[in-house]
């Protein structure tokens, strides 16, 4: 089965730096999108982007967080300035439509110190 | 009022056993509705969608109650590798809506 795959599976940062998460969704995917998982909390929705542009967003995803597709097959979550309350498992999805089982990959685990 | 809320369990049952999860959700135009299977530290997997009419899978049975909000997963003939933490999971209403919601979970143990 095709697979979305994110790198790295860790990374730990100092508060206040800036850090790239990476994920290569499913070659024939339309719909990429970024959850986070804080330790021991629900899964909760960053954002979604199709065609190039950010179709929905969480209020969680602030001034800090950016999105981008680089190239044809990666998709990037940057945040700018971490917070101690960045520290989280991160999961990017990806939908051949909107209405399709989202497909996640393994996570990023984020921990900010 | 939490959007999705789950018994957060544990639930620890023998194998063999049949186990029930229970969820509410609170916006009543939600549109769908799915079950999701997450195992410690791993990502979120569709273990199944909901439909108005109840829908099986196996040893999977999901049910859905629009009028009292209420969605629930029945397994039957628990195996240990049922063992794992089982998330309601709603798509809110809108047109323009890509995303999911999630509920906390509901942590299963299966034990031999």
């Amino acid at each position: 089965e095709p697979e979305v795959t994110q790198t790295p599976s860790h990374q730990v940062t100092q508060m206040g730096q800036e850090v790239i998460l990476r994920c290569v969704p499913i070659s024939n995917h339309l719909y990429f999108y970024w959850y986070r998982q804080i330790l021991g909390q629900k899964v909760e929705f960053l954002v979604s982007f199709y065609n190039n542009e950010i179709s929905e967003k969480s209020e969680i995803f602030d001034d800090q967080f950016s999105v981008e597709r680089p190239d044809g097959s990666n998709f990037t979550l940057k945040i700018r300035s971490t917070k101690l309350e960045d520290s989280a498992m991160y999961f990017c999805a990806s939908s051949r439509t909107r209405g399709e089982k989202l497909f996640f990959g393994s996570g990023t685990q984020l921990s900010v110190l | 009022r939490k959007e999705v809320e789950q018994d957060p369990g544990p639930f620890n049952v023998p194998e063999g056993a049949t186990v029930a999860f229970n969820c509410t959700y609170s916006n009543s135009a939600s549109q769908s509705f799915f079950w999701y299977r997450q195992d410690c530290r791993k990502e979120p997997k569709l273990l199944m969608s909901v439909y108005s009419s109840g829908n099986e899978d196996g040893r999977f049975t999901a049910q859905l109650n629009r009028a009292s909000q209420y969605i629930s997963l029945l397994i039957r003939d628990s195996k240990l590798s049922d063992s794992a933490t089982y998330l309601c999971v709603v798509r809110p209403p809108g047109a323009g809506s890509y995303q999911l919601t999630f509920g906390k979970g509901t942590k299963l143990s299966v034990i031999p």
